[in-house]
C-alpha cells in the first residue's frame, strides 16, 4: 500500500513570497489533515477535511493560509504571503474513516519550509 | 482547550536500560490516547493507542503504555531499550466531544540510546 505522498520535500522562500504544498493521501482515505510542526514542538492541526468538505479549520491563519481538496482526494495548502514565523515542517496525514476518535492517522514525510 | 505535557524533552539511555516517558493531558471528558514515534529520517507512525477497555496497552516493538484516568496520564514504557529505539516520541490526545478526531500533540521527547 502506498503511503501519503507530499511534495516538495524542501522549500526555501523569502518573506512575502507565496508557496504551495501538495498532498496525496492513501487511496480510499476520506479524512485528510494538514499539520504545522515548528522546530521543538509537536504537530499542530491546521485544517481537517472529510472528503472535500472542511471539518475543522479553527487554527488555520486564514489571512494568509488557504487549503483545498476539490475532488476529495489530493489537497493543496498555500501560504500567501509567507512570514518568517511560517518556517516549519508541514505534515499531511490521512485516515480511513470519517468519524471515530480511535482512528490511526497515517503521516506523509512532510515539507520543510524555510522563510528567509 | 486540551493540552498535552511531555515532561522530558531529551532522554539518554544505555542499551538494556528501562524506559518511561511521561505524558499528562488536560481534559475532563472521554479521551482517546496515542503515542506516535518518528525514527530518524522517517515519517511519524503510530506506536500504540488507547480507546477503551484494558488501560494497559501494548504496542509494537515491545512498547506499552498505561492509562491512569485519575492522574490524566498515559506514560510510555519499555523494559529494555535497544539502539534502534532512538527516535522522537509524541503523545497525542483526542477529546471525544465531537464525532471527528482532532489530535493535540505534546512537544515530543527525543530519546537517544547509546550502544
Amino acid at each position: 500500500e502506498a503511503g501519503v505522498a507530499q511534495s516538495p520535500r524542501y522549500k526555501i522562500i523569502e518573506k512575502r513570497q507565496s508557496v504551495a504544498f501538495w498532498c496525496n493521501p492513501i487511496s480510499g482515505h476520506a479524512t485528510l489533515y494538514w499539520y504545522q510542526q515548528i522546530l521543538g514542538q509537536g504537530p499542530k492541526l491546521l485544517i481537517q477535511f472529510q472528503n472535500n468538505g472542511v471539518v475543522d479549520d479553527s487554527q488555520l491563519p486564514k489571512d494568509r493560509f488557504s487549503a483545498e481538496r476539490l475532488k476529495g482526494v489530493d489537497s493543496t495548502l498555500k501560504i500567501q504571503p509567507a512570514k518568517l514565523e511560517d518556517s516549519a515542517v508541514y505534515l499531511c496525514a490521512s485516515s480511513p474513516v470519517t468519524t471515530g476518535g480511535d482512528n490511526e492517522q497515517f503521516f506523509g514525510p512532510g515539507t520543510r519550509l524555510t522563510v528567509l | 482547550a486540551q493540552s498535552v505535557s511531555q515532561h522530558n524533552h531529551h532522554v539518554i539511555l544505555s542499551e538494556a536500560a528501562s524506559l518511561e516517558l511521561g505524558c499528562n493531558y488536560s481534559y475532563g471528558g472521554t479521551v482517546n490516547l496515542f503515542w506516535y514515534v518518528q525514527y530518524p529520517g522517517q515519517h511519524l507512525q503510530l506506536l500504540l493507542k488507547y480507546f477503551s477497555g484494558d488501560p494497559l496497552v501494548k504496542g509494537i516493538k515491545g512498547f506499552e503504555a498505561e492509562f491512569i484516568k485519575s492522574k490524566f496520564s498515559f506514560n510510555l514504557r519499555k523494559p529494555s531499550v535497544q539502539w534502534s529505539d532512538t527516535a522522537e516520541y509524541f503523545c497525542a490526545v483526542n477529546a471525544l466531544h465531537t464525532g471527528f478526531q482532532k489530535l493535540v500533540f505534546g512537544t515530543g521527547t527525543r530519546l537517544l540510546v547509546s550502544p
